[in-house]
């Protein structure tokens, strides 16, 4: 069964602090995978996307890596900032189909 | 450039009430439009997709249906709400040659 799940649920960090959120999926066979950026009552927003060949991509202070190998993906955020609360959402697509696979997302609070 | 319109922002309905969500997409063509629904503290479900002009794709079985009257116009409805089709719809887009969802703001729905 395609699946992505994400750890951890919930994160708090104060600001300036580095973190790291995982992704691990199931989707099989493997397309891309993309980090959301999905604010409270508001549309995700892309982050970040890579395909098979990419291990790394930045955005800013957003880095996501990929290891297709063992189906994991991470996402760091470097100095974060008060405006980095919000849910980070992994979507993995599979190859020939339209459909993508939500992880459940973690949710990241960022106090001063 | 594209952008993708969903409205309205918030609706609150009775039960057994009708329901009309709309998206547009602009600048683009024949894209695949896609509805999610989220659920408080949970991931993304796919509800419907269409690769084109009246072709519409159900993934879950429900109080929902959906329908493409023109190629950039996705709407959701319902012709009875019931309390369980609370939540955020979200409608999004992607290009034919694109591997990208972008996303609408998304409808707050509350079913009283």
């Amino acid at each position: 069964k395609n699946q992505v799940e994400q750890s951890p649920q919930s994160l708090i960090i104060l600001e300036g602090k580095n973190c790291t959120l995982q992704c691990n999926y199931t989707v099989s066979p493997f397309s891309n995978l993309r980090w959301y950026k999905q604010d409270t009552g508001r549309g995700p927003v892309s982050l970040t996307i890579m395909t098979f060949s990419e291990n790394t991509k930045s955005n800013g202070r957003y880095t996501a890596t990929l290891d297709a190998d063992t189906k994991q993906s991470s996402l760091h955020i470097t100095a974060s900032q008060l405006s980095d609360s919000a849910s980070y959402i992994c979507v993995v697509k599979g190859s020939g189909t339209y459909k993508y696979i939500f992880g459940t997302g973690t949710r990241l609070k960022v106090l001063a | 450039s594209q952008t993708i319109h969903q409205w309205p922002a918030t609706l609150v309905q009775p039960v057994g009430s009708p329901l009309s969500l709309e998206c547009t997409v602009e600048g683009t063509s024949n894209p695949n439009l896609y509805w999610y629904r989220q659920a408080a503290g949970r991931g993304l479900q796919l509800l419907f997709y269409s690769v084109g002009i009246g072709q519409i794709s159900s993934e879950v079985p429900q109080n929902l249906s959906a329908s493409r009257p023109q190629d950039r116009q996705f709407i959701l409805s319902s012709k009875k709400l019931l309390l369980s089709d609370s939540g955020f719809y979200l409608c999004a887009w992607r290009g034919n040659e694109g591997t990208e969802a972008f996303f609408g703001q998304g409808t707050r729905l509350t079913v009283v």
